[in-house]
């Protein structure tokens, strides 16, 4: 059964340093993965997604994740934060896009 | 164009009571997906529906748990008898199709609270 492991439950950065979120997946076969970005009182807003091709995918708000299938992690990478990239990040892996089995988050907080 | 909507954006009930959580997803969407999210955890998955039938509802806790789509638009989740660890934030999603590739869009939520 696919599970995934976001070993930070909580990260601090300042604003402008870069940023890198761990997403550990465990799979049998070639995942589909994804980032979710979800701010209080808002619904979860996908990042991007990984399904096939190149490993480095881009997604919005400046993000890029790296498929890395030798290490089986999806990490989350932004080289400068800015304050309002403050909320609850969420690692999702799946068969498909009906199959996906989400991490338990990492929270961001972005020091001025 | 408008996004997912769930009402009400809050519901507070006691022990043993029936509540019914509303979806209306995307305008279009044939796939519509409920999650739960219990504090510091991710979604879990409820079940999902593809047009009006539940094409997987294996993630429902238990029988007190039930869905309905009857039109392939508007979802009910249903929950009788209410127990304490039901309380959490209920999701709803929508995609244009179940299966494939097309991006799950999530509305705010439902924050139950059980009494």
């Amino acid at each position: 059964a696919q599970s995934v492991t976001q070993p930070d439950i909580h990260i601090t950065v300042s604003e402008g340093a870069s940023l890198e979120l761990r997403c550990n997946y465990s799979y049998g076969a070639t995942p589909y993965l994804f980032w979710y970005v979800q701010s209080p009182g808002q619904g979860l807003q996908l990042l991007l997604k990984y399904f096939s091709g190149d490993t480095l995918v881009q997604g919005i708000k400046g993000f890029e994740a790296e498929f890395k299938r030798s290490q089986s992690s999806f990490n989350l990478r932004k080289p400068s934060v800015h304050w309002s990239d403050a909320a609850e990040y969420f690692c999702a892996v799946g068969a498909n896009n009906n199959d996906m089995r989400f991490g338990a988050g990492t929270r961001l907080t972005v020091k001025p | 164009g408008a996004g997912v909507s769930q009402t009400p954006s809050n519901k507070v009930t006691e022990k043993g009571k029936y509540v019914e959580l509303r979806c209306d997803p995307i305008s279009g969407h044939t796939a519509l997906y409920w999650y739960r999210q219990s504090l510091g955890q991710g979604p879990e998955f409820l079940i999902y529906f593809q047009g009006t039938g539940a094409a997987d509802d294996s993630g429902l806790p238990n029988d007190r748990f039930f869905a309905v789509r009857p039109e392939g638009s508007v979802s009910t989740l249903k929950i009788q008898r209410t127990e304490r660890g039901d309380s959490a934030v209920y999701l709803c999603a929508s995609s244009l199709a179940s299966g494939g590739t097309d991006t799950q869009y999530f509305g705010p939520g439902t924050r139950l609270t059980v009494l």
